[in-house]
């Protein structure tokens, strides 16, 4: 089955406490993004990776990392969360053709306190 | 001012109902449109999909694009329970990994039994 899975799908902690939610893709897409979703807001783009070892800022970058060392793989690094980075995170992946279409993980709901 | 404006709702009608869900925007460039459904819990996924301007039927839903006023909307016909779901239309200048998407803020539908 083609899907984008994230882990951990809920996680609470404190600011400070580095923390890594994973995301990887079974279609062999080339492209992958985070997104974080906030009432009001919608969906924000983190960083977006068009390919392996190539990755881009989104709209709002501040505060996190991500890296690119497999097709399959992209994570997404807080080094120092902060309680303005508790959200909805998703991660997504697609071919870059056809439609275009971004397929999404269902979501990773972070807290930080 | 953002660049795609969408109603936030929440939008409560009967079933059987017809629905339209509405957004704005404000870049011209913009050539593909799409609609996404995010049921609670869950990742975004792909509606629909319109290029440029005009109309396009898939079963219950039609999207229409009007290019000249910026304006694109979703009808739903004969609505059911299974709708309720919060929608986000999409927009992008091109299909390439390298043409970013803008998403609406989303508007949240329930569909009364």
């Amino acid at each position: 089955e083609a899907q984008v899975t994230q882990n951990p799908r809920y996680l609470i902690t404190v600011t400070g406490k580095k923390l890594t939610v994973t995301c990887s893709q079974n279609m062999n897409h080339e492209y992958m993004s985070w997104y974080r979703q906030d009432p009001g807001l919608g969906l924000r783009q983190i960083y977006y990776s068009m390919n392996v070892e190539v990755t881009d800022k989104g709209d709002v970058p501040e505060g996190y990392k991500v890296s690119r060392k497999e097709k399959r793989n992209f994570p997404l690094i807080l080094e120092s969360p902060s309680p303005n980075q508790t959200s909805l995170y998703f991660c997504a992946s697609s071919s870059g053709r056809d439609t275009g279409e971004l397929f999404f993980g269902e979501g990773s709901r972070l807290t930080v306190l | 001012q953002k660049e795609v404006e969408q109603d936030p709702g929440p939008l409560s009608v009967p079933e059987g109902a017809i629905v339209s869900l509405n957004c704005t925007y404000s870049n011209s460039a913009f050539q593909y449109f799409m609609w996404y459904r995010q049921y609670s819990r869950k990742g975004p996924e792909l509606l629909m999909y319109t290029y440029s301007s005009g109309n396009k039927e898939d079963g219950r839903f039609t999207a229409q694009v009007d290019k000249s006023s910026k304006y694109i909307s979703l009808f739903i016909r004969d609505s059911q329970p299974s709708d309720s779901a919060t929608y986000l239309c999409a927009m992008t200048g091109g299909i390439s990994s390298a043409s970013k998407i803008i998403f609406g803020s989303g508007t949240r539908l329930s569909i009364r039994p």
